[in-house]
């Protein structure tokens, strides 16, 4: 079965410390792996793939295909940072392949 | 930067009713998409549509759902009869075809 586990569904940090949102997935084959984010009154946008392996506004992420995971990690979390995050999956022939999503975890960040 | 534009942005409608969500996807994107999000669930797929026809849908999209690209610019989500359980989010994304999916900022329905 293809499935995204997000396990938190509320992630509440100081600015300046780690952060790691946790996902892991099921997928029978090679995935290709996102994070989502959803900031305040706004749309769902992009914020990293597994396959560019770069770092966005901070935030890295490696996926890990002997634990099925793709943990988003930043060192020092910033208060704009507040947001929720979606971890999703993709079939990887591309072309018109559907998003499995997990069911988000929102990250806040007190000052 | 071009967007995908939803309308409305709010819908409420009496069960029964018809309702059309209308999307216009990035210009010169070719796979488009419907996803809905029930409130505190996840956001889940309703449908995929390529090239003028359905490519793939989930068993959410059942025989009261329709999706048309009625003219070159939109693409349009019927619900034929609305039931309760179709109140939700409902996002409509479109991509080029390398997997980033662009999402629009989502039209509420709330079914009465």
């Amino acid at each position: 079965a293809q499935r995204v586990t997000q396990p938190e569904k509320l992630l509440s940090v100081f600015k300046g410390a780690p952060v790691e949102l946790k996902c892991n997935y099921s997928y029978s084959g090679s995935p290709e792996l996102f994070w989502y984010v959803q900031y305040s009154r706004q749309r769902l946008q992009l914020l990293l793939r597994h396959i560019s392996r770069e770092s966005i506004k901070g935030f890295t992420a490696d996926l890990n295909k002997g634990e099925t995971s793709f943990h988003l990690k930043k060192p020092f979390a910033q208060e704009e940072d507040s947001a929720m995050y979606y971890c999703a999956l993709s079939g990887v022939s591309g072309g018109y392949n559907k998003l499995i999503f997990g069911a988000g975890t929102r990250l806040a960040v007190h000052p | 930067e071009p967007e995908v534009t939803q309308t409305p942005s709010h819908q409420v409608t009496q069960m029964g009713q018809e309702v059309i969500l209308r999307c216009v996807p990035i210009s010169n994107h070719l796979y488009f998409y419907w996803y809905r999000q029930i409130l505190g669930q996840k956001v889940e797929f309703l449908v995929s549509f390529y090239n003028n026809e359905i490519s793939e849908k989930s068993e959410i999209f059942d025989d009261q759902f329709s999706v048309e690209r009625p003219d070159g610019s939109n693409f349009t989500l019927k619900i034929r009869s609305t039931k309760l359980e179709d109140s939700a989010m409902y996002f409509c994304a479109s991509s080029k075809g390398q997997n980033i999916q662009y999402f629009g900022a989502g039209t509420r329905l709330s079914v009465l």
